[in-house]
């Protein structure tokens, strides 16, 4: 049974880049076939999709956030990783990574990680 | 982007009520559409993707319907574990979109 689990500093400071790494356990991220995501739910709010990677590396990111978002993968540690730079208040919110397949959606998500941007 | 519109925001509904909750895409996307249930401090379950197929291990009570623009997930007798947050969710194109949330609330 796949598994997710996100890790990460949980207090980020303003202008500071956002870093978390989302561990997969239970099957290989270079098997193919699934996209791995980053998606974050504001404080009481819906969800938005940040971007995801393939294990050969591609990516692909929501053009709200793409200036600031890279998505990168460890195949030999089997995780996918999330930096968000120049993070700001508005940048406050659970993540979460997620598995997808092209046809299924987000099949199988990590448990989440409250992230605060404060000083 | 696409952008998803549910409805209702919130529905108060008692033990063995059908429910019903609408999404709405501002453009056409096929069957490309999954229904999640989530539950406070926890992440997002999937339901139904592509419309209506019921993901595995799923209870038969939920089910999806829908195309193009228009789509519903019923719960066919709300049992006390649905009381919940639904969110649906786009995936004919990126950027992925989801809908804002139903709350369903004891009455």
């Amino acid at each position: 049974q796949v598994q997710l689990q996100e890790s990460g500093p949980g207090l980020v400071k303003p202008s500071q880049t956002l870093s978390l790494t989302c561990t997969v356990s239970g099957g290989s991220i270079s098997s193919g076939g699934y996209y791995w995501s980053w998606i974050r739910q504001h404080p009481g709010k819906g969800l938005e999709w940040i971007g995801y990677i393939y294990y050969s590396g591609s990516t692909y990111y929501n053009p709200s956030l793409k200036s600031r978002v890279t998505i990168s993968v460890d195949t030999s540690k089997n995780q996918f990783s999330l930096k968000l730079s120049s993070v700001t208040a508005a940048d406050t919110a659970v993540y979460y990574c997620a598995r997808s397949q092209l046809v299924v959606a987000f099949d199988i998500w990590g448990q989440g990680t409250m992230v605060t941007v404060s000083s | 982007d696409i952008q998803m519109t549910q409805s209702p925001s919130t529905l108060s509904a008692s033990v063995g009520d059908r429910v019903t909750i609408t999404c709405r895409a501002s453009q056409s996307i096929s069957s490309w559409l999954a229904w999640y249930q989530q539950k406070p401090g926890k992440a997002p379950k999937l339901l139904i993707y592509k419309a209506s197929s019921l993901e595995s291990g799923v209870p038969s009570r939920f089910s999806g319907s829908g195309s193009g623009t228009e789509f519903t997930l019923t719960i066919s007798s709300l049992q006390p574990d649905d009381f919940a947050t639904y969110y649906c969710q786009q995936y004919n194109s990126y950027p992925v979109t989801f809908g804002q949330g139903t709350k369903v609330e004891i009455k």
